[in-house]
Formats: structure tokens, sequence, C-alpha cells
């Protein structure tokens, strides 16, 4: 089973900077089924980027995603007050059923 | 919408049903899924069914224990747990599956085990 290690687990951050947060996988990841969930308190995650780069609706063009292998990142580029979350990065694989990893995620707060 | 409902508190060993009734989409036409989520494990996949209601996964930690169905004519989704354990306490999420990837979440609603 693919085990997914995000990395940084906090950081403090400002306004108006740019951030990227990474995944790794234990073993290759298919990159049409890496995915990037934001959670803020008391809420469900919701979905931002799917299929690595593409972006999910009505989500803001400052997200971003890419990667290969066994390393993914997504980037946000200018930091807005409403960014400060959790951030989980999930993968979808199949062996002989399927398979729905998350990583432990990255919390981003505001310093 | 997804609108979960069902959780409670509950002793080890007990059974529970939880429910998601969906709205504002071909509920037909998706395959759903029931994700948790607890402080200790984060976010963890729990079962997953076709768009038919014939094709049902679960995750090996519940396997044999829990069983996911869904009712397309009621446009409702339900996750049978039996013999429930301690660890077993979490927000349960109903979510809509594309692709491998969980693209619309329900708020959830919170099973606690506990004697």
């Amino acid at each position: 089973e693919v085990v997914l290690t995000q990395s940084p687990g906090t950081m403090s951050l400002s306004p108006g900077e740019r951030v990227t947060l990474s995944c790794r996988g234990s073993q290759t990841l298919d990159t049409r089924y890496v995915a990037w969930y934001q959670q803020k308190p008391g809420r469900a995650p919701r979905l931002l980027i799917y299929g690595t780069s593409n972006r999910a609706t009505g989500i803001s063009g400052r997200f971003s995603g890419s990667g290969s292998g066994t390393d993914f990142t997504l980037t946000i580029s200018r930091l807005e007050s409403e960014d400060f979350a959790i951030y989980y990065c999930q993968h979808f694989g199949r062996d002989n059923s399927p398979r729905y990893s998350f990583g432990q995620g990255t919390r981003l707060e505001m310093k | 919408q997804l609108l979960e409902s069902g959780g409670d508190l509950v002793q080890p060993g007990r059974s529970l049903r939880l429910s998601c009734v969906a709205s504002g989409f071909i509920f037909d036409t998706y395959t759903m899924s029931w994700v948790r989520q607890n402080p200790a494990k984060g976010l963890e996949w729990v079962a997953v069914i076709d768009n038919y209601g014939d094709i049902r996964y679960h995750a090996d930690s519940v396997k044999d224990r829990f069983s996911i169905s869904r009712d397309n004519s009621k446009n409702t989704l339900y996750l049978q747990m039996n013999s429930l354990r301690v660890e077993d306490t979490a927000l349960y999420y109903c979510v809509q599956v594309l692709n491998g990837n969980f693209h619309f979440w329900g708020q959830g609603t919170l099973v606690t085990v506990s004697s």
C-alpha cells in the first residue's frame, strides 16, 4: 500500500508569500490520480487539485500542482488570509482492489 | 449537497447505520465513498461503491464489519457498521468520487465508540 508523506508538518508564513507543499510517495504515483485538498477548522475537506495539476471547479488560479514519480507539490503563489488551513495530498491506486491513500497533512499558520 | 446522519455514541461491539442523502446532482451516475477522520489517524478511506451498487470495496481495517450500500431510488448512500471498536471513533464523511479522487464532501456525522 502506498504511503504518502507530507512535509513539513507545519509552516508559519505571512500573507503575500509564495509557498510550496511537498507530498512524497513510498512508490511511484500515478499522476492521473494525485489530488490535493484544503481543510479549514470545522469544515469538510475541499478538493483543490486533481490529476496532479488540474484545478477543481471554482479554485483560484493561485493554486497549482505539479509532480511526477514519487514527488508532488502544491504551490500557492501569493498567500491570502483564507489560505491558512491544512492541506492533504491523496492518491488512488489499484492492486487487487482500489487503494485510496492520504498524506498526514501540512498546516499553514499565519506568522 | 450531501447530508449525512446516523452518527451517535455507542458501546464497543454494537452496530450503527449511517445514511447520506444526496441532492443537486444525478446520484446514480456517480461512484460514492465513505471517508473518516480522527485526530489520531487523520483521513482514512473506508469504503467505495460504484454507481449501480454492484461493485463494492472496503478498507482492510473495516472489512467483514462494515458494509457500504446505496438506494438510487432514494438518492441515499449507507454504511452499516457492525462490531464497532473504539478505534472506529471518527467523523464520517459521505463523498462523491470521480476518477479516483474525492470531488465533493458532505459535512460529516460523528461516531463515538466508548464504554
